[in-house]
């Protein structure tokens, strides 16, 4: 069972406020990830970091951004919600070692910006 | 890394088998298979990987065909808890950063 929690798992928030989502995983894996999921749709990766004080933006575009100060904690931070963010946001980590692709995925934050 | 072809959904009896092909007719030499799931508004749930041989862990088999091109996930006891969708997933070991979720199969397990 992996261990990979998220906070909160959800969130009902007003325009213009300032969140951050909580991701952290107690495996000491070095790869964590951030996806961005509609309801029925696919996965897309927002953010990924190959460690502490690495930090990439994935192939979608987000206006949020991360930080990796420790190698168990990759929060995402939204300055000023939207209600295009509403999404589910799901955190990830993966196993070290080339060719190791065992993403280890955390329940999810459903956001809903009104 | 290559595209996978799965067919969008299939149903199974529960205590049966449940059979998931997936197509991956340009693999190349140095890319895996993976398999996830994703049970509904949960996060995907890694499932099982292999490269050339046939792989089996506690949760499902794996099924390779000799020239790669394409693999079959097997459940040998569907519960209710298996319905889910599955994705067929193919990565190279070199530098890719993300897992590409297609559209998946969506598995329903039937009483």
């Amino acid at each position: 069972e992996a261990d990979i929690y998220q906070t909160p798992r959800y969130l009902v928030i007003g325009t213009g406020k300032k969140i951050t989502l909580e991701c952290s995983q107690t495996m000491g894996h070095d790869k964590m990830y951030w996806y961005q999921q509609d309801p029925g749709m696919e996965l897309h990766l927002i953010h990924y970091s190959y460690g502490v004080n690495s930090t990439e933006k994935g192939d979608l575009s987000s206006e949020s951004t991360v930080s990796r100060i420790r190698t168990e904690h990759f929060p995402l931070t939204l300055e000023s919600a939207r209600p295009s963010h509403t999404s589910q946001y799901l955190c990830a980590s993966s196993t070290p070692g080339t060719g190791r692709y065992e993403q280890y995925f955390g329940p999810g934050t459903r956001l809903t910006v009104t | 890394d290559a595209k996978t072809t799965q067919p969008p959904s299939m149903d199974c009896a529960e205590g049966r088998a449940a059979n998931l092909p997936c197509n991956h007719s340009t693999i190349s030499g140095n890319e895996y298979v993976y398999w996830y799931r994703q049970i509904h508004s949960q996060g995907p749930q890694y499932i099982i990987h292999g490269l050339k041989n046939n792989e089996t862990n506690e949760m499902a088999s794996l099924i390779i065909t000799e020239d790669r091109k394409s693999s079959t996930l097997i459940l040998p006891h569907a519960t209710l808890r298996d319905t889910a969708v599955y994705y067929c997933i193919v990565i190279g070991a070199g530098s890719a950063r993300q897992l590409t979720f297609g559209s998946g199969t969506q598995l329903t397990v039937l009483p």
